[in-house]
């Protein structure tokens, strides 16, 4: 069974500009969580998806905002980019609401110079 | 209130000996505590987990204890291996329709021969 996968693996931007990350979650699960981890730093939450919808999302800017396809496949965006944003972003997976288990990919790390 | 303590920050542990981590949390809403392991370059993976309605679950050499009146839990890892080395993250997490998991920092555990 494939696991969560990410694309890219890496990217680099400058600041301002806009970046966008994907992620497909396990066949099966329709619940995807996105995460942030800085260098050195646990993971912050950023948003939760659910069939389609947005129900929950983590203490960052607007600028950051995603959404979930109909193949509960999910992309994160991260618009004007600031220096700060540097970081390895996490997606996970599980098979939805009212289920624990979340299941990482292998994450898209985001530098920003 | 939704903070969760992990220590030590690093640990240095001989093969053959007993890993511990611990970590308390402040949410009495939590119900749901697992244990993830990240190596390097890798998303975090899910290695145990417990609810507080028991006070210890195991699995092979690695043990959750779990004190609710303290808000307290730990990670236990016997007879250690080198291929234990790597970095521990605890969370929790509830099932309110909020799903979603507030990590701690993590332990960057460190196994020699």
């Amino acid at each position: 069974e494939a696991g969560v996968t990410q694309s890219p693996t890496h990217l680099i931007k400058t600041r301002g500009q806009q970046a966008t990350l994907r992620c497909s979650p396990i066949s099966g699960h329709t619940s995807v969580y996105w995460y942030q981890q800085a260098l050195g730093l646990g993971l912050q939450f950023l948003l939760w998806y659910d069939e389609g919808e947005e129900r929950n999302r983590g203490n960052f800017p607007p600028r950051f905002s995603g959404r979930q396809f109909p193949n509960y496949s999910s992309e994160l965006n991260v618009n004007a980019l600031e220096l700060e944003d540097s970081a390895l972003y996490l997606c996970a997976s599980s098979l939805g609401v009212g289920t624990d288990t979340q299941y990482f990919g292998p994450g898209t790390r985001l530098t920003v110079l | 209130q939704q903070q969760v303590k992990q220590s030590p920050q690093s640990l240095i542990v001989q093969k053959g000996g007993i890993s511990i981590i611990n970590c308390a949390y402040e949410n009495t809403a939590f119900d749901y505590f697992p244990w993830y392991q990240q190596f390097p370059g890798k998303g975090p993976a899910l290695l145990i987990a417990i609810r507080p309605d028991v006070s210890e679950k195991k699995e092979g050499r690695f043990t959750i204890s779990f004190n609710k009146s303290a808000k307290q839990f730990s990670l236990h890892i016997m007879d250690s291996q080198p291929g234990d080395s790597a970095t521990y993250f605890c969370a929790a997490g509830s099932n309110f329709g909020n799903e979603k998991l507030t990590f701690g920092t993590g332990t960057r555990l460190t196994i020699i021969p």
